[in-house]
């Protein structure tokens, strides 16, 4: 149980289009989904946590305009990258709580990379 | 704020051996610790979770130290094998449901 899925697992962009990421929980309600963002060889930072219905809470430094998330069910979490740039080439990973306990489920990432 | 850190960046060891990774942190108000196995280019898999009540916790040949107080944690690994080759995380949660990784160890097991 508890399995979180991400699409797609990787995606090259151009310049200064925009990228959807879902992020989805397969076998149980989210309430609160996170995403990661993992530059090589570094740790994760948490980007925003999204509760399901309501506007996502973004960590200090986070652009809430370029990266825009989206949390409009109980399984279904999406990360936008607007104007993508070089830059944002990363590893994205979103994770999922089911609320009863405070316990995340991680996605196995997305790659993105901007050309 | 609190600060993950964990020594070494990386570790390369012969098969067989049994290691130690380290992980610390800056703030000992923790509502639990949770150590993380990555493979490149993937996700995270959870290897175990001890919560701040909790002194260690013991998976198959994997066993995680908590010492709250003085912020440290370990993972020991015995028998190594080249397939715990991979990347390890420490991350902690505080009382909300965020969580703080740690820099990672990236572990290589030599056959």
């Amino acid at each position: 149980g508890a399995v979180v899925s991400q699409h797609p697992s990787r995606v090259i962009c151009k310049s200064g289009t925009s990228v959807k990421i879902e992020c989805r929980s397969l076998d149980f309600q989210a309430t609160t989904m996170f995403w990661y963002r993992q530059f090589p060889k570094q740790s994760l930072m948490l980007m925003a946590t999204s509760n399901e219905g309501s506007k996502a809470t973004y960590e200090q430094g986070v652009e809430k305009d370029k990266f825009l998330i989206n949390h409009a069910s109980l399984t279904l979490s999406t990360l936008t990258v607007t104007s993508a740039h070089p830059e944002d080439s990363s590893f994205y990973i979103c994770s999922a709580s089911p609320g009863t306990t405070y316990e995340q489920y991680f996605g196995p990432g997305t790659r993105l990379t901007v050309t | 704020k609190q600060e993950v850190t964990q020594i070494p960046a990386a570790l390369s060891v012969p098969e067989g051996e049994n290691l130690v990774l380290n992980c610390s942190f800056t703030d000992s108000a923790i509502y639990n610790l949770q150590w993380f196995r990555q493979d490149p280019g993937k996700g995270l898999t959870s290897l175990l979770l001890i919560q701040s009540s909790q002194r260690e916790q013991t998976s198959g040949r994997l066993n995680a130290s908590l010492d709250k107080s003085s912020g440290r944690s370990t993972l020991y690994i015995a028998a190594s094998q080249p397939g715990d080759s991979a990347t390890y995380l420490c991350a902690v949660r505080q009382h909300t449901y965020k969580y703080i990784f740690g820099t990672g160890t990236r572990l290589k097991v030599l056959a």
